[in-house]
């Protein structure tokens, strides 16, 4: 079972470049996250989308788009990257509407950005 | 606004010990609460959960947790401990009251076991 898949696993860019990262999950989940994982800051909420067609602001927004393409896909756009947008970036899904259930995570995409 | 706080930034305790992990959280309702657990180079993997009922709900690996709604914890526990429990520990919460579908991270607490 996959579960959720997030690419590429590893990037570098430099300052000003774009990119996305893409994250798919195969679990029929409505709901999907971005985190960002800094060390002494935990995860933080980059975006979320509750379900198919809405996205909505998390912590740390600024700098980042995303797109819901699908039902399955949850992407995350840099936009111009910039040294502060090094981190590790982890997507997550969750079945259910109610928010009882927990969150599935991807293997994690880290970013470097010089 | 929901937080969630992990006071100690690493916790070593010696194998075959008892070990607690430490989580307060703050909402305005009642809250769902969350422990995940990350591996080295590895996304967070779920643990267990509480979301109403009894007060100690019990999870993977032999990992149980107390839920105290009047100190507004909800500590991480195992009776003894094992070196291959070595990881960071991550608490957090979601407030329904909120009306968003939010989950509020701690900022972890790295867990080492000593053999």
């Amino acid at each position: 079972n996959a579960g959720v898949t997030q690419t590429p696993k590893f990037q570098v860019l430099k300052t000003g470049q774009s990119m996305t990262l893409q994250c798919a999950q195969d679990m029929n989940h409505n709901s999907m996250y971005w985190y960002r994982q800094d060390p002494g800051m935990g995860l933080r909420l980059i975006y979320y989308s509750a379900s198919e067609g809405t996205t909505d602001k998390g912590e740390v927004p600024n700098g980042y788009n995303v797109s819901r393409l699908n039902k399955r896909e949850f992407s995350l756009r840099l936009e111009s990257a910039a040294p502060s947008q090094t981190s590790v970036y982890f997507c997550a899904s969750r079945a259910g509407t109610s928010g009882l259930r927990e969150l599935f995570f991807g293997e994690g995409s880290r970013l470097t950005v010089l | 606004a929901q937080s969630v706080a992990q006071p100690e930034d690493q916790v070593n305790v010696a194998e075959g010990n008892p070990l607690t992990v430490k989580c307060t959280y703050s909402v305005s309702g009642n809250p769902y609460l969350f422990w995940y657990v990350q591996y080295p180079n590895r996304g967070l993997q779920f643990l267990l959960k509480y979301i109403t009922g009894d007060n100690l709900v019990k999870g993977s690996y032999g990992f149980e947790a107390e839920f105290n709604k009047s100190q507004t914890s909800f500590h991480l526990k195992k009776p003894s401990a094992l070196v291959s429990d070595s990881a960071l520990y991550f608490c957090a919460v979601r407030d329904p009251a909120s009306g968003t579908y939010k989950y509020i991270f701690g900022t972890g607490t790295r867990l080492k076991v000593l053999a």
